[in-house]
């Protein structure tokens, strides 16, 4: 089974609004990625998970709070956004470690802010 | 620092003739390299990668991917395009803390 499922698909939600988004996969990976993805861009990573500890923070907005709260379990909590956050988000696992693994990613959840 | 260049934004082919999108790559160190296609409002899937362990890959529905360290390159083929490849395509390098470094991406249009 290769692979990772998020939920919601689609997310329409005020600036004022606290939401969540949720990202699961079965496939042992001990890292865990989200990205977000503009029209007409390629990803742009945002966390890196792994071993449930965060790893990399690119500098993003502290409205975007992610956890983990199992290995196979990621979550990306939203607060007060703004609308130029509006994107595709795609969460993605690999094994993490001595290679460098290929990322597997789920469909997105596209996130509109209003 | 890693880098990767999609030669091309858009390339436009004939059903049934061959596919090339282009990607070059820059590196002090050999690379993990990646190509993924995206169809519209969905994920990225993974066609192929390179590891070093062979320089001609092969890839998902007929795609393969030749790396030449010579010239930097790891461009992607497919001898004979289908229209269900019609879809957005993306380079993408690897580093050994997990980041992935993506192209700007090559936009496939297929033409019956």
């Amino acid at each position: 089974d290769t692979e990772v499922t998020q939920t919601p698909k689609h997310l329409v939600m005020g600036m004022t609004n606290k939401k969540s988004l949720k990202c699961e996969q079965h496939m042992g990976h001990r890292a865990m990625y989200w990205y977000k993805q503009k029209a007409k861009k390629p990803p742009e990573l945002m966390f890196v998970y792994s071993y449930e500890k965060l790893s990399i923070n690119e500098s993003v907005p502290s409205r975007f709070s992610p956890e983990c709260p199992n290995s196979s379990l990621l979550n990306l909590h939203l607060h007060a956004l703004q609308p130029e956050d509006s994107a595709l988000y795609l969460c993605a696992s690999s094994h993490p470690g001595q290679g460098i693994d290929e990322q597997y990613f789920g469909p997105g959840t596209r996130l509109t802010v209003t | 620092a890693q880098s990767v260049t999609q030669l091309d934004s858009h390339v436009s082919v004939s059903e049934g003739t061959p596919v090339l999108l282009r990607c070059n790559y820059s590196s002090s160190y050999s690379p993990s390299l990646f190509w993924y296609v995206q169809h519209p409002n969905k994920g990225l899937q993974l066609l192929l990668k390179y590891t070093s362990a062979a320089t001609l890959v092969k890839g998902i529905n007929g795609f393969e991917a030749e790396f030449k360290k010579s010239e930097t390159s790891f461009h992607l083929t497919k001898p004979s395009a289908h229209m269900s490849d019609a879809a957005e395509y993306f380079c993408a390098g690897g580093t050994s803390y997990g980041k992935l470094t993506f192209g700007q991406g090559t936009i496939l249009t297929v033409h019956p």
